[in-house]
């Protein structure tokens, strides 16, 4: 069975650094999307992506953030300058354009430790 | 704005049913009532999801009320591995490819 696959599967940072967590979606899903989780917190959504554009940001994802696929398959997410509260875990996750998919599969995560 | 309300946790012995209800009393008719769970720490994992009629899968069934402001999601013969975070999501048709919203869950233990 298909699946998203994320890496790494953890990555430690020291504060101002650039992070880079990658991801490879499903083959022929179009839509994409990363979401977070601190710990003890809820899962939440942080931006999607159709088209080679952004289809929607949260608040969270701000300038620091920014998403590319620079491939035809992967999907990558871009931390300029990490800071202490940007350790969670990311969550890729990607969706089959269709009106009788309605699931989104998530990816196993990438844990992000700041220091 | 919290669009469904769960209880916090519950526990469940392993073979019996597990019922997990979830009020969403102020659902539009557009919006459906999805049902994610996830196991300790991975990816949050599809499981069900229905608009008016009770909808059945290989893994859960789901129970919506004639007037749609509640549901229960049923798993069936409950093992070791269903411990998990239980999420009910309510979300419009119309964004089908949108993101989801994760509230905080149903925390459910299934014991031996």
């Amino acid at each position: 069975e298909p699946e998203v696959t994320q890496t790494p599967s953890h990555q430690v940072t020291q504060m101002g650094q650039e992070v880079i967590l990658r991801c490879v979606p499903i083959s022929n899903h179009l839509y994409f999307y990363w979401y977070r989780q601190i710990l003890g917190q809820k899962v939440e959504f942080l931006v999607s992506f159709y088209n080679n554009e952004i289809s929607e940001k949260s608040e969270i994802f701000d300038d620091q953030f920014s998403v590319e696929r620079p491939d035809g398959s992967n999907f990558t997410l871009k931390i300029r300058s990490t800071k202490l509260e940007d350790s969670a875990m990311y969550f890729c996750a990607s969706h089959r354009r269709s009106v009788h998919s309605y699931e989104q599969y998530f990816g196993p995560g990438t844990r992000l430790t700041v220091t | 704005d919290a669009k469904t309300t769960q209880p916090p946790s519950m526990d469940c012995a392993e073979g019996r049913a597990a019922n997990l209800p979830c009020n969403h009393s102020t659902i539009s008719g557009n919006e459906y009532v999805y049902w994610y769970r996830q196991i300790h720490s991975q990816g949050p994992q599809y499981i069900i999801h229905g608009l008016k009629n009770n909808e059945t899968n290989e893994m859960a069934s789901l129970i919506i009320t004639e007037d749609r402001k509640s549901s229960t999601l049923i798993l069936p013969h409950a093992t070791l591995r269903d411990t998990a975070v239980y999420y009910c999501i309510v979300r419009p048709l119309t964004d089908s490819w949108g993101k989801f919203q994760f509230g905080a869950g149903t925390q459910v233990v299934v014991t031996p």
